[in-house]
């Protein structure tokens, strides 16, 4: 059964800062690998969808990468904001739709 | 507007009350499913559907319906809520095969007392 880890589980950073959000999965047989925010009280909002042959994807401040052998995926934020702050979540999607959700990170970026 | 829509936002119901709750995408997405999300267990699916007339069981079905009958329209029926059913449910869209991206609809707040 496919198990999502999310690190660090909080974060708390001034303005300005460059982030690393970190995810791993124990199946590595996936379709691709979604990145989502989610603010408080609120739906999910796509950030990122990396396709299992691709090794990056770019979006604004926004970068994510992913390394299907090892389980791992990594969101890097660049020149943090406090609009910025929700929780982040990885989510591989393993037979195609099948997208398993983490416990995710939550970010908290102060002005 | 591409978008997934949930009602109600909010609900209040008593144990045992049969309920409906909606979910429409204007996306002509193939796949749609339903998750809740309850604190410290993230998201967990409840059933999915991949086309019209086509369900199944995702990880937590027990108390739960569904149907498919048109391709836009997903609802989750409870038939007899019970307060453990307590959660915040999302209804998700896609399409089919596993490359693209998923839309959530905003979530509807589910209480059962």
């Amino acid at each position: 059964k496919q198990e999502v880890t999310q690190i660090p589980a909080a974060l708390s950073v001034p303005e300005g800062e460059n982030l690393v959000l970190n995810c791993s999965f124990t199946d590595s047989a996936i379709y691709n690998l979604q990145w989502f925010r989610q603010d408080p009280g609120k739906g999910l909002t796509s950030l990122l969808l990396i396709q299992s042959s691709q090794r990056e994807q770019t979006s604004g401040r926004l970068n994510a990468s992913l390394d299907k052998s090892s389980g791992r995926s990594t969101l890097y934020i660049a020149a943090s904001q406090p609009g910025d702050s929700a929780t982040y979540l990885c989510t591989p999607d393993e037979y195609g739709n099948k997208l398993v959700f983490g416990a995710g990170t939550i970010l908290r970026v102060k002005s | 507007e591409a978008q997934v829509t949930q009602n109600p936002r909010y609900l209040i119901t008593v144990t045992g009350k049969k309920l409906t709750v909606t979910c429409s995408q204007n996306m002509n997405h193939e796949y749609m499913s339903w998750y809740r999300q309850d604190p410290g267990l993230g998201l967990r699916q409840i059933y999915y559907s991949m086309n019209v007339e086509v369900t199944d069981k995702g990880d937590v079905p027990e108390g739960y319906k569904v149907s498919r009958k048109e391709k836009r329209n997903f609802p989750l029926i409870l038939e007899s809520p019970s307060p453990n059913q307590t959660s915040l449910y999302f209804c998700a869209s896609s399409h089919r095969g596993g490359n693209t991206e998923a839309f959530f609809g905003q979530g509807t707040r589910l209480t059962v007392v």
